[in-house]
């Protein structure tokens, strides 16, 4: 199946401070990819959506000027928390469909974020 | 609003079959998957049944649809340790946005 490549696998960083996470689609072109939060023993929370040259849409309670997404190019997305804070301490998932196949969405392997 | 709802935790012994069930609300459902996730690690896509089905069969994964009680079941049979992991139902009403339950952790033992 298609591959999305998340990078990095784990990130420690001080409070304060911003952190990138980059998201790739590495055998197809995506137009469309999807951040997700997950806490501890909870289940993935959807954040927003991601568009290859437009805004990304968030969903409700989730701040923009917080965690900014840039989708430059077919195959790359980003987050960027910004300002850090212990309580954005979370495992965030990028996924993203392949075309032709929009009924699957494929994930990344997901990043540890510890701030301290 | 949209809830999905799973056991959060099921033990089996290796070999048996494990029996996953999930509920949903959203009767405008499309697709409905089943993914895996492994400690630390992203989800991997196990399988995905469509609204229309009843049943999916890939080897030793079964799903089972009850469209009417919007009840969903991922079947394992032979389970093995390997197959230790937390376990999401998802449904996909609108265009990829999936809502997830909580997730079934699965524990197997010998």
């Amino acid at each position: 199946g298609a591959v999305v490549s998340q990078h990095p696998s784990w990130v420690i960083c001080k409070s304060g401070t911003s952190v990138k996470i980059e998201c790739r689609s590495l055998d197809f072109q995506a137009t469309t990819m999807f951040w997700y939060r997950q806490f501890p023993k909870q289940s993935l929370m959807l954040m927003a959506t991601s568009n290859e040259g437009s805004k990304a849409t968030y969903e409700q309670g989730v701040e923009k000027d917080k965690f900014l997404i840039n989708h430059a190019s077919l195959t790359l997305s980003t987050l960027t928390v910004t300002s850090a804070h212990p309580e954005d301490s979370s495992f965030y998932i990028c996924s993203a469909s392949s075309p032709g196949d929009n009924e699957k969405l494929f994930f990344g392997s997901g990043t540890q974020l510890s701030v301290l | 609003g949209e809830d999905v709802e799973q056991s959060l935790f099921l033990s089996v012994r290796e070999g048996d079959s494990s029996v996953i069930n999930c509920t949903y609300t959203d009767s405008s459902s499309t697709y409905l998957y089943w993914y895996k996730q492994e400690p630390g690690a992203g989800l991997q896509l196990l399988t995905y049944i469509f609204s229309n089905m009843d049943m999916k069969q890939d080897q030793r994964l079964t799903v089972l649809l009850n469209k009417k009680d919007k009840h969903l079941s991922l079947r394992i049979a032979d389970t093995q340790t390997g197959d230790s992991a937390i376990y999401f139902c998802a449904e996909a009403g609108g265009y990829n946005k999936l809502i997830f339950g909580a997730g079934t952790r699965l524990a197997v033992h010998p």
